[in-house]
């Protein structure tokens, strides 16, 4: 198992650009999500999926979109990329044991 | 969303004992939550307990739970080198456990 794969691993956007994150698991988990990480700031949930077809909002959705079309994808997509969307972006899956399971990471940064 | 408070560092030399402190906001059927980040990597889950326990050990992890102080803490015995790293506590709620709330980490430092 690959487990949670998240691309690209780094990327520089211009402020209005828009760019899709790519996220993949091959557990066959029905629930995913998006975090975003900044410092001093933990992690806060953007997005959730609990299976294909179904997804909600986290704490922090404005200026993010998702769409859950197969269970192992979980795209998140930046329409119009603004500074504050400079972070580090963690993609999770979770088994039915409620144990989460994180990817490597994308680190954004929009200038 | 919910409160989860960690302090932000601690430092130990190697082969003492570590302690982390988070405290959290209480609710029913909760399950709370040990990650593991090291530099430029995700979040490695270490080990979690469900709100009716009071301990959970699993080798050099001893989690500790205090519901009347909504306290958690995280104890690793022998702490080595490997493990300095940032350490989450993390909560979902037993409404909806499709929601995480994180704490904002504790970085740990072993000095050799």
């Amino acid at each position: 198992n690959a487990g949670v794969t998240q691309t690209p691993k780094f990327q520089v956007l211009k402020t209005g650009q828009s760019m899709t994150l790519q996220c993949a698991q091959d557990m066959n988990h029905e629930y995913m999500s998006w975090y975003r990480q900044d410092p001093g700031m933990g992690l806060r949930l953007i997005h959730y999926s609990v299976g294909a077809g179904i997804t909600d909002q986290g704490e922090v959705p404005n200026g993010y979109n998702v769409s859950r079309s197969t269970t192992e994808d979980f795209p998140l997509r930046l329409l119009s990329a603004a500074p504050s969307q400079t972070s580090v972006y963690f993609c999770a899956s979770r088994s039915s044991y409620n144990e989460q399971f994180f990817g490597p990471g994308t680190r954004l940064t929009v200038l | 969303g919910e409160d989860v408070e960690q302090s932000l560092f601690l430092s130990v030399r190697e082969g003492d004992s570590s302690v982390i402190n988070c405290t959290y906001t209480d609710s029913s059927s909760t399950y709370l939550y040990w990650y593991k980040q090291e530099p430029g990597a995700g979040l490695q889950l270490l080990t979690y307990i469900f709100s009716n326990m009071d301990m959970k050990q699993d080798q050099r992890l001893t989690v500790l739970l205090n519901k009347k102080d909504k306290h958690l803490s995280l104890r690793i015995a022998d702490t080595q080198t490997g493990d300095s790293a940032i350490y989450f506590c993390a909560e979902s709620m037993g409404n909806n456990f499709n929601k995480f709330y994180f704490g904002s980490g504790t970085k740990l430092n072993v000095k050799p």
